[in-house]
């Protein structure tokens, strides 16, 4: 079945950059998506890029995609203590047009040391 | 726009009840979701819907039951609780045709333990 892989935890210093990464399975994938959700809250869509893109850069975040081997990373750059969270990939399965349903990846939890 | 709004907050629950938790949408949008998150394993869905009076069973249906008989709320309803729903529920909306693919916009979640 389809899968989204992602590690579950990741710790750096403010102002480090952080990289998180992410593998998907369905190649056929228009769009893939970075969500992110503070303590105590809901998911909140970060970014997202197309399939015929290979990076998408928005302020300090970065997408890197790298169709050949589904793997997607998104980097932060100057990593703030506000940016402390759980970070969730996400695909559409396939066979989902028309339904908006994502498949989402374990999540990878962001800790960032002052 | 209040966006997406779940009821209750949190709930404690015996082995055998039931409730339902409570989800409404104030952007119009046709598309609705439940998930449940538990720890170190993501999101998983229990049960969609593509519009009024249209629902489909998500990757974790068994002990659930949806009903959307508006576009704004999406109701899920648990019958015989059972320790293994302790979980985070939430509720999630989409519009069904937008620049970008479909960003899915989430509500604060229900935190429901079953004893």
């Amino acid at each position: 079945g389809e899968d989204v892989e992602q590690s579950l935890f990741l710790s750096v210093r403010e102002g480090d950059s952080s990289v998180i990464n992410c593998t998907y399975t369905d190649s056929s994938s228009t769009y893939l998506y970075w969500y992110k959700q503070e303590p105590g809250a809901g998911l909140q869509l970060l970014t997202y890029i197309f399939s015929n893109m290979d990076m998408k850069q928005d302020q300090r975040l970065t997408v890197l995609l790298n169709k050949k081997d589904k793997h997607l990373s998104l980097r932060i750059a100057d990593t703030q203590t506000g940016d402390s969270a759980i970070y969730f990939c996400a695909e559409p399965p396939s066979g989902s047009s028309n339904t908006g349903k994502l498949i989402f990846g374990q999540g990878t939890t962001l800790q960032v040391k002052p | 726009n209040a966006g997406v709004t779940q009821t209750p907050k949190f709930r404690i629950l015996k082995i055998g009840q039931s409730m339902t938790l409570q989800c409404t949408q104030d952007m119009n949008h046709n598309y609705m979701y439940w998930y449940r998150q538990d720890p170190g394993m993501g999101l998983k869905l229990i049960y969609y819907s593509v519009g009024a009076g249209i629902t489909d069973k998500g990757e974790v249906p068994n002990g659930y039951n949806v009903s959307r008989s508006t576009t704004e709320d999406f109701p899920l309803r648990l019958e015989l609780a059972a320790p293994s729903q302790t979980s985070v529920y939430f509720c999630a909306s989409s519009a069904s045709r937008q620049r970008g693919g479909y960003e899915q916009y989430f509500g604060p979640g229900t935190r429901l333990t079953v004893t």
